[in-house]
């Protein structure tokens, strides 16, 4: 079961790039890494998934190294709305089956001031 | 994009009463959807795995009497908490996984949430 480790907290201000690294050394061949958002009482909201190498979407980057044991998502020019947590988790392949649970670390908390 | 509701938003009971969380999958059909709770300040804690047309599979440590899930079609899981008490307080969250996905693609789609008070 691969697990995530993620800084627990990063402050940012508004206009900045924000990159957060997550480690998942034990990430399985056929895993994928997957990034989201949740603000306060609401449900998480999918913001990008990746490989490797690099993927990129109308609000983020990810950046995935050759080993796939960390990965970076990256977000440019913060506005106060991008505060919140992110969550970085790795499928919990199911082998012989299709479940793709999904495990939360403790995510991190960005706090973005003006 | 896909949609996943959650019905009622929030409810407040009586200790010892049922109380039911309906997660709906809006324009999508999804054979697995996934039931989590989050405390405060906390992360989200999967509790089960609800598959279509057979028996949900329960996280270790989630009482599967207790907490009852039907996934009676493609597009609609039930939770109920039985005989709930205060310490079932908590903000339940529901997920839908799209048909067809690969077995490593975690892509899952999330409702809003369902915060339960027990008085």
């Amino acid at each position: 079961l691969a697990k995530t480790t993620q800084p627990i907290s990063m402050d940012s201000y508004e206009g900045q790039e924000v990159n957060i690294t997550c480690s998942h050394n034990n990430i399985a061949t056929n895993d994928y890494i997957t990034w989201y958002q949740q603000f306060p009482s609401q449900g998480p909201r999918f913001i990008i998934q990746g490989y490797k190498t690099k993927v990129t979407n109308e609000v983020a980057s990810l950046f995935i190294p050759a080993d796939r044991k960390s990965s970076t998502l990256s977000l440019p020019r913060v506005s106060l709305s991008d505060t919140a947590v992110y969550y970085c988790l790795v499928g919990d392949k199911n082998y012989g089956g299709s479940q793709g649970n999904l495990i939360f670390g403790k995510g991190t908390k960005l706090s973005v001031k003006p | 994009g896909a949609v996943v509701s959650q019905h009622p938003s929030r409810v407040i009971c009586k200790s010892g009463t049922s109380v039911k969380i309906e997660c709906r999958s809006l324009d999508f059909q999804a054979t697995t959807m996934f039931w989590y709770r989050q405390f405060p300040k906390k992360s989200l804690m999967l509790m089960a795995t609800s598959n279509e047309g057979s028996k949900a599979t329960y996280e270790q440590g989630v009482e599967k009497d207790k907490f009852l899930i039907n996934h009676a079609s493609l597009t609609l899981s039930t939770l109920t908490v039985t005989s709930a008490h205060p310490e079932d307080s908590s903000f339940y969250i529901c997920s839908a996984r799209p048909i067809g996905l690969a077995g490593g693609n975690n892509e899952q789609f999330f409702g809003p949430g369902t915060r339960l008070t027990v008085l």
